[in-house]
């Protein structure tokens, strides 16, 4: 079993949807980031987060520490939202002053329009 | 905001030869750099941690020898792929965070696609 598992696998949404990303981990964290893969490669980190809630634009994470859960949410959603939405977690076990994270399979996410 | 950078973006070359990938932290110092290789449609899968200053740390079933790693200064990390050969064909990606504080985020260079033919 990963460490870190998310789900859904793979995602389908109509434009203007509301969608949800889920991350579940086992193992104590320092933190819990949220990435973004487009089709090129190149990721963008969109929240790093410890407790709580943040929202950035259209996008909002959750987490919930006691059930080792967090959440990834995009309303209104749009075509150029389609990505490989990733999840990651920095252990506690591994040391936080090393930053060191350990990264879920990814969600693909299309849009259609 | 802080941004990574890393070059070349795309290499392809022949088996055999040897490749290096930087990876440039532009606007903040970072005292720990990390290397990842991506096969297609799989999440990241972390090669090593490069340390300023000092040896890096490898994960378990990555060959030092073969990826080999310096960091020199506190924005500059390189990775160099020995002797290379088609299975070392993957998608390299680097990442960075500030020095001198824990919990910090970490930011992604754009990845580099190696072909080796």
């Amino acid at each position: 079993k990963n460490e870190v598992e998310q789900s859904p696998q793979n995602l389908t949404a109509q434009e203007g949807e509301f969608i949800t990303i889920n991350c579940s981990y086992s193992v104590g964290i320092s933190a819990l980031h949220w990435l973004q893969q487009h089709p090129g490669g190149g990721i963008v980190s969109l929240f790093m987060l410890s407790s709580g809630k943040k929202k950035h634009g259209r996008l909002i994470a959750t987490i919930n520490i006691q059930e080792k859960h967090s959440s990834l949410h995009i309303t209104a959603s749009h075509p150029r939202d389609s990505a490989v939405y990733i999840c990651a977690v920095r252990s506690r076990g591994y040391g936080g002053a090393t930053n060191k994270l350990i990264f879920g399979t990814g969600t693909l996410l299309a849009v259609q329009p | 905001g802080a941004v990574v950078s890393q070059h070349p973006s795309r290499v392809i070359c022949k088996s055999g030869t040897s490749v290096k990938i930087e990876c440039r932290s532009l606007d903040f110092q970072a005292t720990t750099m990390f290397w990842y290789r991506q096969f297609p449609k799989k999440s990241l899968m972390l090669m090593a941690t490069s340390n300023e200053g000092s040896k890096a740390t490898y994960e378990q079933g990555v060959e030092k020898d073969k990826f080999l790693i310096n960091h020199a200064s506190l924005t500059l990390s390189t990775l160099t792929v020995t002797s290379a050969h088609p299975e070392d064909s993957s998608f390299y990606i680097c990442s960075a965070s500030r020095a001198g504080a824990s919990n910090q985020p970490q930011h992604f260079g754009d990845g580099t696609r190696l072909s080796i033919l």
